[in-house]
């Protein structure tokens, strides 16, 4: 199906695990990112990507490794899963142009016990 | 602190009523967004604003871009069950690297029939 798609939807894993979780989009956008949205805090970036195999810290990096290897991909690891890293965590894209529209992933909630 | 202040955090009206949220920064922003997120899935775009002084309609929403670039406004006019979610402003900084948006902590709204 076209659009941006992030597994698993619901994740639970414990303190000191690694967790990856996933991001695909369709459209063959340039740009993706990966937020993460805490009740008080909004969306915070985490990372971002501008193109393959480049990628950029956000707001809230630490703890997080991003890769890149194609363009419609762009998977989130959490290296050692932390209690402070329970969010639900979104995957979005958009093309080059500036002001255009980020389009969201339906969001992966993550919790860590 | 957040570089985009929203307010208020939380409204709770009546069908028919008006509402305004706001979206204030110290910063200047290239574009604002205004995005509805639903409860379980990922922000969606309802609106961009780019020229400073700029209104712009959207049935019985009205969105407002401050002179300064600095800050917009959400206004709804009569409002509606279907008008219940998460209103998050963001905005594209003017010399932000990558397309990246900084979000607002969200209002929640609230409208009850």
């Amino acid at each position: 199906d076209a659009g941006i798609t992030q597994s698993p939807r619901y994740k639970i894993t414990e303190t000191g695990r690694q967790v990856t979780l996933m991001c695909h989009q369709t459209w063959s956008h340039s740009y993706m990112f990966w937020y993460r949205q805490d009740l008080g805090h909004g969306l915070r970036l985490i990372y971002y990507s501008a193109a393959a195999d480049i990628t950029d810290k956000g707001e809230v990096p630490d703890g997080y490794v991003v890769s890149r290897s194609k363009t419609e991909n762009f998977p989130l690891t959490l290296e050692s899963a932390t209690r402070s890293q329970t969010s639900v965590y979104f995957c979005a894209s958009n093309n080059r142009r500036l002001n255009t529209e980020a389009f969201f992933g339906q969001g992966t909630r993550l919790t860590v016990v | 602190t957040q570089l985009l202040e929203q307010s208020p955090q939380f409204l709770s009206i009546q069908e028919g009523e008006n509402l305004t949220v706001y979206c204030n920064s110290s910063s200047v922003f290239s574009s604002l967004q205004w995005y509805r997120q639903e409860p379980g899935e990922g922000p969606v775009l309802l609106v961009t604003v780019v020229t400073g002084g700029e209104v712009k309609k959207l049935k019985r929403l009205t969105f407002q871009f401050g002179d300064a670039r600095k800050d917009s406004s959400l206004h709804i006019t009569a409002a509606q069950p279907g008008d219940t979610g998460l209103y998050l402003c963001a905005g594209a900084m003017v010399k932000a690297a990558g397309n990246k948006l900084t979000f607002g902590g969200g209002t929640r709204v609230l409208v009850k029939p």
